[in-house]
């Protein structure tokens, strides 16, 4: 009864060589969002997506996008791996904006090589 | 702005001792609290969460108070077990309307039988 799924769960990619980061939930929440988590450091939200409505944080570089094709699916695409790039990825979901508990899935770990 | 502070670590404890992580907040309003734990490699899961002032969130032996007074949520535990060994961050998320997640910078606990 997973609700927050990430795929794949490590994920190793080359210098510059683009690189897709998926996630699934089967809560049925509005609000969609991706946190970096770089070695023993705290997430940073990176942007999220409330509904179909993007919301980039503004210390987000360009290299990270997002796309939430559906209520179900977002994904985060990264266009130019930098070394500095490798991290956790984590995905996490929420009902709604404001005071909701987020929900998180287990993670992607990149590795940029 | 919001932050969160919390005891440094790493925390290194023998099987059935008592736990106490520190977590003290600066916040506008009555922000919402949260403990969330990270095992190895994996992403976070909420642990507990307080919404508003002297509430008591628990879960799995763990507790932690919201005191409104000395705007802290110290988390603890009775008896600890080698299972427990993870990364707890404490966070809180500010007012309606307000997504953001603010994080500790973590702590690390090791319980060794």
């Amino acid at each position: 009864d997973a609700m927050v799924i990430q795929n794949p769960r490590y994920q190793v990619t080359q210098f510059g060589k683009p690189v897709t980061l998926s996630c699934s939930q089967t809560l049925n929440h509005n609000v969609m969002y991706w946190y970096q988590q770089k070695s023993s450091q705290a997430p940073k939200l990176l942007f999220h997506y409330y509904d179909k409505d993007f919301n980039n944080e503004a210390d987000t570089p360009d290299n990270f996008q997002s796309r939430r094709p559906n209520t179900s699916f977002c994904f985060l695409d990264i266009r130019s791996p930098g070394l500095g790039d490798a991290a956790m990825y984590l995905c996490a979901t929420s009902r709604d904006r404001g005071r909701e508990t987020q929900y998180f899935g287990p993670g992607t770990r990149l590795l940029v090589l | 702005g919001n932050s969160v502070t919390q005891m440094e670590g790493p925390v290194t404890l023998s099987e059935e001792a008592f736990l106490t992580i520190n977590c003290t907040y600066t916040a506008t309003g009555y922000p919402s609290l949260f403990w969330y734990v990270q095992y190895p490699g994996e992403g976070l899961q909420l642990l507990l969460k307080a919404t508003k002032a002297d509430d008591k969130g628990s879960n799995k032996g763990f507790e932690a108070t919201y005191r409104k007074e000395t705007t802290s949520f110290h988390l603890e535990k009775g008896s600890v077990q080698v299972s427990d060994s993870a990364v707890y961050f404490c966070a809180l998320q500010s007012g309606a309307g307000s997504y953001q997640l603010t994080f500790g910078k973590g702590t690390k606990l090791s319980v060794i039988p």
